[in-house]
């Protein structure tokens, strides 16, 4: 049983497109961290958000927290194929480890 | 600097081998996490090692083993393999470990497959 659920598992937009995808758990997370995998490479942390309703952009990706920091969301503007990868979530948990959620899964095609 | 370093890259192993993998943390990292990824269940943790003592672990049989070196290098070891151990096998290094204190670096990870 995953700790994060992440929906969509798979997302395919055309070039230009906006996407948002989610990131949700039952339970609270002192906080919670994006990172973006592509084939044959480890996962890449993309940003930490630590505070309920925080808010933080990383040029066209925006990532927000939840008011009860249960659940998270990142919202990519005008997507590129160069976004295309395996987009994980992890929360922090007993605050010495990461649990992941499963990913989703995007594909940007030209 | 050099980022973390996995060996080997590739593994093919036999049911009920053992294998034995290597992690190369950060250079002056000194929390090393090791996670299972599979297509159907994600990333998986396994365990933490912290100043050469396993400070966390996941829900995996015993048959998955870790340790930590002085040098902070870790190994983790996995006996009587199955089928199902198929994976890719990835560790993370951090200065101190734990989400939100600093930021975690993966290696490219050890793609193991049991046949």
């Amino acid at each position: 049983t995953q700790l994060l659920e992440q929906s969509p598992q798979f997302l395919s937009i055309q070039e230009g497109e906006n996407l948002t995808v989610y990131c949700n758990s039952s339970s609270v997370f002192s906080s919670l961290q994006w990172y973006r995998q592509e084939p044959g490479e480890g996962p890449v942390l993309l940003v930490t958000v630590v505070t309920g309703g925080e808010v933080k952009k990383l040029k066209r990706l925006t990532f927000q927290f939840g008011d009860a920091r249960k659940d998270s969301s990142l919202h990519i503007t005008a997507a590129q194929p160069g976004d295309t990868g395996l987009y994980l979530c992890a929360g922090g948990y007993n605050n010495n480890d990461m649990r992941f959620g499963a990913g989703t899964r995007l594909t940007v095609k030209p | 600097k050099a980022g973390v370093t996995q060996t080997p890259r590739y593994l093919i192993k036999t049911r009920g081998q053992q294998v034995t993998l290597s992690c190369s943390p950060i250079s002056g990292h000194r929390s090393v996490s090791w996670y299972q990824q599979t297509p159907g269940q994600g990333l998986q943790f396994l365990f933490e090692y912290f100043s050469e003592t396993q400070r966390n672990k996941g829900n995996f049989p015993g048959r998955f083993s870790g340790r930590q070196f002085s040098n902070s290098r870790s190994e983790m070891n996995v006996s009587t393999l199955e089928l199902g151990d198929s994976a890719l096998y990835l560790c993370a290094s951090s200065l101190v470990g734990g989400i939100g204190n600093t930021e975690a670096f993966f290696g490219q990870g050890t793609r193991l497959t049991v046949v």
